[in-house]
């Protein structure tokens, strides 16, 4: 069965700072899907980013964007600039193909502070 | 923009009542989930459903049941309900083409008394 591990349970950053919060994975699958999602406290589950495995281009969504490392089973997201409103949870999914079942891992609570 | 809609956004409920959480989706999407969330432990799948009365359980299936009639309506429904249900409630949709994502309600905060 597929794991995923969020290593880190809190993390802090100031202002216009950049940060990197971790992820990885644990699979035999050659074929699966990543996803980042962002959980302020409004409760309200947003997709942050997502990649493909078979893409060796890391994808990026404006002040967002992921260091996947296949090899190592490795799917962290880079914060650039962060805001206040960059404040929340965060948590890394892992989906393999031909599944309909996203894999969480336990979260990173991020603060980002003035 | 695809909405998920949870009935109730917090829940109080006695142990041993039969409860129900509701969610509506407007978007078409063949595919519907529950997940329960808990601190230190993330998101975990309860049950699914891939089409109008088809289910599949999740991981943690045990003490509850799902209700799906209508394509747009996933029910959770926890038969007799107990302290350790107490829980963040989550439901989710997503089209079962390979890259699309879930989209997820505002969440059911239960409270099992």
């Amino acid at each position: 069965a597929q794991t995923v591990t969020q290593s880190q349970p809190e993390m802090s950053v100031q202002e216009a700072e950049t940060v990197t919060l971790s992820c990885t994975y644990d699979t035999s699958e050659n074929n699966y899907y990543l996803f980042w999602y962002k959980q302020p406290p409004s409760r309200q589950m947003i997709l942050v980013i997502r990649q493909e495995a078979y893409k060796q281009q890391n994808a990026t969504e404006n002040r967002f964007s992921v260091n996947f490392q296949k090899a190592a089973k490795s799917f962290s997201l880079k914060i650039s600039d962060s805001q206040l409103g960059d404040t929340a949870m965060y948590f890394c999914a892992f989906m393999k193909l031909g599944s309909e079942k996203l894999v969480f891992g336990k979260g990173t609570k991020l603060t980002v502070n003035p | 923009d695809v909405k998920v809609t949870q009935s109730s956004r917090y829940l109080v409920k006695r142990t041993g009542e039969k409860v129900f959480l509701e969610c509506v989706q407007d978007m078409d999407h063949e595919n519907m989930f529950w997940y329960r969330q808990d601190p230190g432990l993330g998101l975990r799948l309860i049950y699914f459903s891939y089409d109008v009365k088809m289910k599949e359980k999740g991981d943690i299936p045990e003490g509850y049941s799902v209700s799906r009639e209508k394509k747009e309506r996933f029910s959770l429904i926890l038969e007799s309900a107990s302290t350790n249900q107490t829980s963040m409630y989550l439901c989710a949709s997503r089209n079962p083409d390979r890259y699309s994502p879930l989209h997820f309600g505002n969440g059911t905060r239960l409270t099992v008394t």
